[in-house]
């Protein structure tokens, strides 16, 4: 039982580039959450599902895409990347319980120069 | 906007003492949790409160949840080393996606 995994865990892109990140999950859980880590400002939603086949905007989703055609993967797409996406990106998930623990992913620590 | 900020930002003490954390909202919140974070790693779940005025201990750590459910308290007793890390509170408002709103973080060193 490998709990959130994400990959790859350290990239660096020049502005422009694109990318995908991978979490993928091996619980079962319908929800997935998609945040960055910046220094001083905690976690900021960028995306999130509440099943397969579903997504929604959360709080900073600008210049960011996402998919979740299989249960256990959300991907988070970057089709241009910005220095100002320089981040840590990680990925959580959840099971359908009114209040129900967010297990989170190791992180994708992303360099955009 | 930031709805949750926490204080301090930042605090280095001397293993055995203690040390409270504080989160602080204008918003009302159905649940709070709060995660601690290690260095390269994700957040884990430390506690979830539901209750206004509600407290709960884990070994020598006491979180408690405001009356008004707007703020949140983490109190540490005789911090050791292996209680450095960062802390975030996060509160929902709720319903069926349940969607945490991070506060911004207090990062603790305990100095053996």
């Amino acid at each position: 039982n490998a709990g959130v995994t994400q990959t790859p865990k350290f990239r660096v892109l020049k502005t422009g580039q694109s990318m995908t990140l991978l979490c993928a999950q091996d619980m079962n859980h319908e929800y997935m959450y998609w945040y960055r880590q910046d220094p001083g400002m905690g976690l900021r939603l960028i995306h999130y599902s509440v099943g397969e086949g579903t997504t929604a905007k959360g709080e900073v989703p600008d210049g960011y895409n996402v998919s979740r055609l299989k249960k256990q993967n959300f991907l988070l797409g970057l089709e241009s990347a910005a220095p100002s996406q320089t981040s840590v990106y990680f990925c959580a998930s959840r099971g359908l319980a009114a209040v129900e623990t967010q297990y989170f992913g190791p992180g994708t620590r992303l360099l955009v120069l | 906007t930031q709805l949750l900020e926490q204080s301090p930002q930042f605090l280095s003490i001397q293993e055995g003492e203690n040390l409270t954390v504080y989160c602080n909202s204008s918003s009302v919140f159905s649940s709070l949790q709060w995660y601690r974070q290690e260095p390269g790693e994700g957040p884990v779940l430390l506690v979830t409160v539901v209750t206004g005025g509600e407290v709960k201990k884990l070994k020598r750590l006491t979180f408690q949840f405001g009356d008004a459910r707007k703020d949140s308290s983490l109190h540490i007793t005789a911090a050791q080393p292996g209680d450095t890390g960062l802390y975030l509170c996060a509160g929902t408002y709720g319903g069926a996606t349940n969607k945490l709103i991070f506060g911004t973080g207090t990062l603790l060193a305990v100095q053996p």
